[in-house]
């Protein structure tokens, strides 16, 4: 497998546009989770999904954020409309089923530029 | 969430035994103990997890307290690449029963040559 699969690698955007960024899982793998990395914040989870359905959106910040996972194979991570302080590095993650037993596998990320 | 708490950075010498230390006294029965670590400009990577025995990998070792309440990461011989931002973690019970990670602000180890 090609591993997590996250596109574009780096997107620069103009103010109050939309940016869509897309995630590829790892096949059988039922947990998707979507992060967020700034330096100052870290690595704040946004949201996840198991089985295609959200299970915990707490972490998304304003309802500018939104994601979907239409199927098992593929997940979006909506921003409408974008804002400066939008910029960040986003990671997509996958896993197995397993409880705690299982790792989780990040993709390369995308780089987020708002201007 | 259960929370970690880990030294902000630490310095070690090439080819030397690293410890790195979590704290997570909060820890529940069921959570695991997972280990991630990011390499610059690239995503969080696995490492170790483990429960409640100690746990070895061919990248590292886990040594986990009796009491659970803290675990050291042990790199056995540390080289360049093994510089990152160390993550410890607790995969913990979120809503309906799934299970989530959710990050600290990782240990920053530096190796010197």
């Amino acid at each position: 497998d090609a591993g997590v699969i996250q596109s574009p690698r780096h997107e620069v955007t103009e103010m109050g546009q939309e940016v869509t960024l897309r995630c590829k899982p790892i096949s059988g793998h039922d947990y998707l989770f979507w992060y967020r990395q700034t330096m100052m914040r870290g690595l704040e989870l946004l949201i996840y999904f198991n089985n295609n359905v959200p299970i915990d959106d707490s972490g998304m910040p304003e309802d500018r954020f939104s994601a979907k996972m239409p199927n098992a194979s593929f997940s979006t991570l909506k921003i409408q409309p974008s804002e400066p302080r939008d910029s960040a590095v986003y990671f997509c993650a996958s896993s197995l089923p397993q409880g705690g037993r299982t790792e989780a596998f990040f993709g390369q990320g995308t780089r987020l530029t708002v201007v | 969430d259960a929370k970690t708490t880990q030294p902000n950075s630490m310095e070690s010498n090439e080819e030397e035994p690293v410890h790195l230390p979590c704290n997570h006294s909060t820890i529940s029965g069921t959570d695991y103990i997972h280990w991630y670590r990011q390499l610059p400009s690239q995503g969080p990577e696995y490492v170790i997890h483990g429960l409640t025995s100690n746990v070895n990998n061919r990248m590292a070792s886990l040594a986990i307290a009796e009491d659970r309440k803290s675990s050291t990461l042990i790199l056995h011989r540390a080289t360049l690449r093994d510089a990152a931002v160390y993550y410890c973690i607790l995969r913990i019970w979120g809503i309906q029963g799934a299970q989530k990670l959710v990050f600290g602000q990782g240990t920053r180890l530096t190796i010197n040559p």
